[in-house]
């Protein structure tokens, strides 16, 4: 059963532009919303979280939006560089479970 | 602060086989969790160990098991492997367990089951 629907699956945006994942979430039990930023060869790392009674947070140029009622939650890169060229996951979590989104690859051309 | 380490980083193994992976936490986490990574199924949640006991179980069949010793060291077994057990197996550390305690990676060890 697949909890968390994320999407695109892959995405191309040029430098500068802004890079835009969604995830929808179907377990309301979830109360913890992290990001994570893979590339090749290496594990996922944490990009930034949001919890449900906050309905944005901004790091940088990396911003959670998070929308309780439709249960879903995006991630917004401005300003897109080729660095941020990279595996996405957006992730779900209670104290007893995590659940990841499929993934997106994005890519920032230069 | 060292990351997370895991070893092996590669694993070849035959169908029917057994193996051990091994996961060293960050210094300080008391959490060890473990998760599959394949093309097919993305990352999916194995196990969490807290305290050298298994806290939180995911959806895996039984030949999926692991431990964790007093120095929160972790080990995961998987016996009589499948072809579909090759993965990317990750673990990593937190401080207190799963939800909002931040999850910290390693590299982790990737198996090919032939």
């Amino acid at each position: 059963q697949q909890q968390v629907k994320q999407s695109p699956q892959s995405l191309i945006v040029q430098k500068g532009g802004i890079s835009i994942i969604n995830c929808a979430y179907e377990n309301t039990a979830f109360d913890y919303f992290p990001w994570y930023q893979q590339f090749p060869g290496k594990g996922p790392a944490l990009l930034i979280a949001i919890r449900p009674d906050v309905s944005e947070k901004k790091e940088g140029r990396f911003t959670i939006s998070f929308n309780k009622s439709a249960k879903q939650f995006s991630l917004h890169i401005m300003d897109s560089q080729p660095g941020d060229s990279a595996t996405y996951f957006c992730a779900a979590s209670t104290y007893n479970d995590m659940r990841f989104g499929a993934g997106t690859r994005l890519t920032v051309k230069p | 602060k060292a990351g997370v380490t895991q070893t092996p980083r590669y694993l070849i193994k035959t169908r029917g086989q057994q193996v051990t992976l091994s996961c060293s936490p960050i210094s300080g986490h008391r959490s060890v969790s473990w998760y599959q990574q394949t093309p097919g199924q993305g990352l999916q949640f194995l196990f969490e160990y807290f305290s050298e006991t298994q806290r939180n179980k995911g959806n895996f069949p039984g030949r999926f098991s692991g431990r964790q010793f007093s120095n929160s060291r972790s080990e995961m077994n998987v016996s009589t492997l499948e072809l579909g057990d090759s993965a990317l197996y990750l673990c990593a550390s937190s401080l207190a367990g799963l939800g909002s305690y931040e999850q910290f990676f390693g590299p982790g060890t990737r198996l090919t089951v032939l």
